[in-house]
């Protein structure tokens, strides 16, 4: 199966600071799921965007789907020390939820 | 809050033993997964389970086996462990009718 792909391995930000995580897909999606994995962790889900939809907020992040370009982004606004983390995007596929993930995206807010 | 707990958290093993990493949910979820991660990558799906006493392989089962004795619980079994398989060990569950996978803290193997 095609992977999600995260387009930045490493972004380094301000605290305060907006940031936005792209990733891409290759292959036709019913959904997309952004996850943040923190240090010692498992991912966590954030958001989930359904293939019919074009954003979804939730608190200060904001997810985008595109798909005539096969491409999705997570912005996070007014970032803290707490956002520091790996962020993931994933594609369900088949049944039962199973996930492909990205390679992630490295986000430090912090020194 | 979904509760998925993994035992134990780390594990140095000799390569050809054998090696069971555990997994417990108390949400009563149908659905539970074993995934893999390598340091810089994403994690990759070895077997998950839709029902208690049934597994199904998922992209990379070569080397792991999965049981699944009760509805709570979920255990991957490298019958013989390689260096290829250090690596640390996601655990997650889901239930039937939602869409939000609750992933355990992991459990780091390092086989030598």
């Amino acid at each position: 199966s095609q992977l999600a792909e995260e387009n930045l391995w490493a972004l380094s930000v301000h605290e305060g600071e907006s940031v936005t995580v792209n990733c891409s897909y290759k292959t036709s999606i019913t959904a997309l799921q952004w996850y943040r994995q923190k240090s010692g962790e498992g991912p966590a889900q954030l958001i989930l965007i359904r293939s019919n939809e074009r954003e979804k907020r939730n608190g200060r992040l904001r997810a985008t789907l595109d798909t005539s370009s096969q491409s999705s982004s997570l912005s996070i606004t007014a970032t803290r020390c707490e956002d520091t983390a790996v962020y993931f995007c994933a594609r369900p596929f088949g049944s039962f939820n199973k996930l492909t993930f990205g390679a992630g995206t490295r986000l430090a807010v912090c020194p | 809050e979904a509760a998925v707990t993994q035992s134990p958290r780390s594990k140095v093993a000799v390569t050809g033993g054998k090696v069971t990493l555990s997994c417990h949910q108390t949400n009563n979820h149908d659905y539970m997964y074993w995934y893999r991660q390598d340091t810089g990558h994403g994690l990759r799906l070895i077997h998950y389970s839709y029902v208690a006493d049934s597994t199904e392989k998922g992209d990379i089962p070569d080397g792991y086996k999965a049981s699944r004795p009760s509805q709570e619980n979920f255990s991957l079994i490298l019958e013989l462990a390689s260096l290829s398989q250090t690596a640390v060990y996601f655990c997650a569950s889901k239930d039937r009718g939602a869409t939000e996978v609750f992933f355990g803290k992991g459990t780091r193997l390092t086989v030598v």
